[in-house]
């Protein structure tokens, strides 16, 4: 059984450009959640897809989109980059879109803004 | 807009003896709360969840009480092991108008002494 695997582990963009993150699921796992998490502070919920849908969506401006794909993995797509969103990213599977389900985790992508 | 809070940055127990980690929240609605561990350089790992009509649940070492008249919850690691030292994250889930939602409090570094 293969985890929560993602890419790239780090990146570094000018701000104002346009990246795109990662992320293959845990297998048979239908639900993929992505969060972002600066220093010091806990993990922010940015959106969840459930079957391809987005079925949830954090204090996140619009700039921040994803996508889920028939295979359950996924992209995060942030344009327009800012200083800001230096950030550690991380994208999280689960069995079910239920709240009582734990997520699976990945490592997360370092993400840097200069 | 912090409806998740963890007030104690950090905790320190001696190896054996009990670690107590608490968590407040501010939304009635959370259906689910949930614990993560987090070890440097690696995701949170999937602890104990707890449903809001229950108070009590235990999974070994980890015991979750909720108290939900003070919007309270805590952790309770017996006996505490020097492998146990991470941070902590309280959790809390809600499926509502805007989708479903999980939000996290800024983590609990705990330190066990051996």
């Amino acid at each position: 059984e293969t985890g929560v695997t993602q890419s790239p582990t780090h990146l570094i963009k000018t701000r104002g450009q346009q990246v795109t993150l990662r992320c293959s699921s845990q297998s048979g796992h239908n639900t993929v959640s992505w969060y972002q998490q600066a220093l010091g502070q806990g993990p922010q919920f940015i959106f969840q897809y459930y079957r391809e849908e987005e079925n949830g969506r954090g204090n996140f401006p619009p700039r921040f989109s994803g996508l889920q794909f028939p295979n359950y993995s996924s992209e995060l797509n942030v344009n327009a980059l800012e200083l800001d969103d230096s950030a550690l990213y991380l994208c999280a599977s689960s069995l079910q879109t239920g709240g009582n389900y734990g997520y699976t985790f990945g490592s997360g992508t370092r993400l840097t803004v200069v | 807009d912090q409806q998740v809070k963890q007030n104690s940055p950090s905790l320190s127990v001696q190896e054996g003896r009990i670690s107590i980690l608490n968590c407040d929240y501010t939304n009635s609605m959370f259906d689910y709360f949930l614990w993560y561990k987090k070890y440097p350089a690696e995701g949170p790992t999937f602890l104990i969840s707890i449903s809001s009509i229950k108070d009590k649940n235990e999974d070994g070492r980890f015991t979750v009480f909720l108290n939900k008249s003070a919007k309270h919850l805590s952790l309770h690691i017996v006996p505490s092991q020097p492998g146990d030292s991470a941070v902590y994250f309280c959790a809390a889930s809600h499926a509502g108008a805007g989708g479903f939602k999980t939000i996290f409090g800024a983590g609990t570094r705990l330190f066990v002494k051996a």
